[in-house]
């Protein structure tokens, strides 16, 4: 079945720690986007990607970092966990980064302590 | 700064029409989407708008007017799945979606 995939589902990690979100499409979209939801906010845009090899910044990427060495994949890096990045993370795909419409993954809940 | 208003909250009854507006002020505008979000789950498209005017799909209509920086969300014939949250969003002129805290739909019988 077509879509997009993310792991882990939940992950409650200690600050300080690494930790990479995974996110894998099989539609051949050629845009990717990253995610954060907080109760309250709207989603904001981590970092974006629009093709394999480029990647970009959106409102909040302090603290992630990311990469796309293929179509397919999109992984989101936290490089030194912090409580502030508990959050539900979601990864999301489009045909391009234009106005196409964008499909969302089920979501990573992340619990930093 | 860019700004998406949508009213927190609203409840309606089983069978009825609720509209759920959305107040924008983006730097550019591409066009306005709307999403439906269950507890727990990912947000699913509903809508687009980039003209003004209405939209018409099944149950659920779509208003833009660009000149107002306005849109709004029609849900008919109220089904207790309908209980949900409804994000509204602007595609700005980096082509990069800014999105409203969302409006949780409650239904009740």
């Amino acid at each position: 079945i077509a879509g997009i995939t993310q792991a882990p589902t939940s992950q409650i990690l200690a600050a300080g720690r690494r930790m990479t979100l995974r996110c894998t499409q099989d539609m051949r979209h050629n845009a990717m986007y990253w995610y954060r939801q907080d109760l309250g906010l709207g989603l904001r845009l981590i970092h974006y990607s629009n093709t394999a090899g480029t990647t970009g910044k959106g409102e909040v990427p302090d603290g992630y970092s990311v990469s796309r060495a293929n179509t397919d994949d999109f992984p989101l890096t936290l490089a030194s966990a912090v409580p502030s990045q508990t959050s539900v993370y979601f990864c999301a795909s489009s045909v391009s980064g234009s106005t196409d419409t964008q499909y969302f993954g089920p979501g990573t809940r992340l619990t930093v302590l | 700064g860019q700004n998406i208003d949508q009213p927190t909250e609203m409840t309606a009854t089983e069978g009825a029409i609720v509209q759920i507006n959305c107040t924008y002020q983006t730097s550019g505008f591409n066009g306005l989407f709307w999403y439906q979000q269950h507890a727990g789950e990912a947000p699913t498209f509903l809508s687009y708008n980039v003209l003004d005017g209405l939209e018409e799909k099944g149950r659920f209509s779509s208003f833009l007017s660009r000149s107002k920086g306005y849109s709004y969300l029609l849900l008919k014939e109220l089904q207790m799945k309908d209980s949900a949250s409804y994000l509204c969003a602007v595609m700005d002129s980096n082509y990069q979606l800014i999105w409203g805290a969302g409006t949780k739909l409650i239904i009740k019988p």
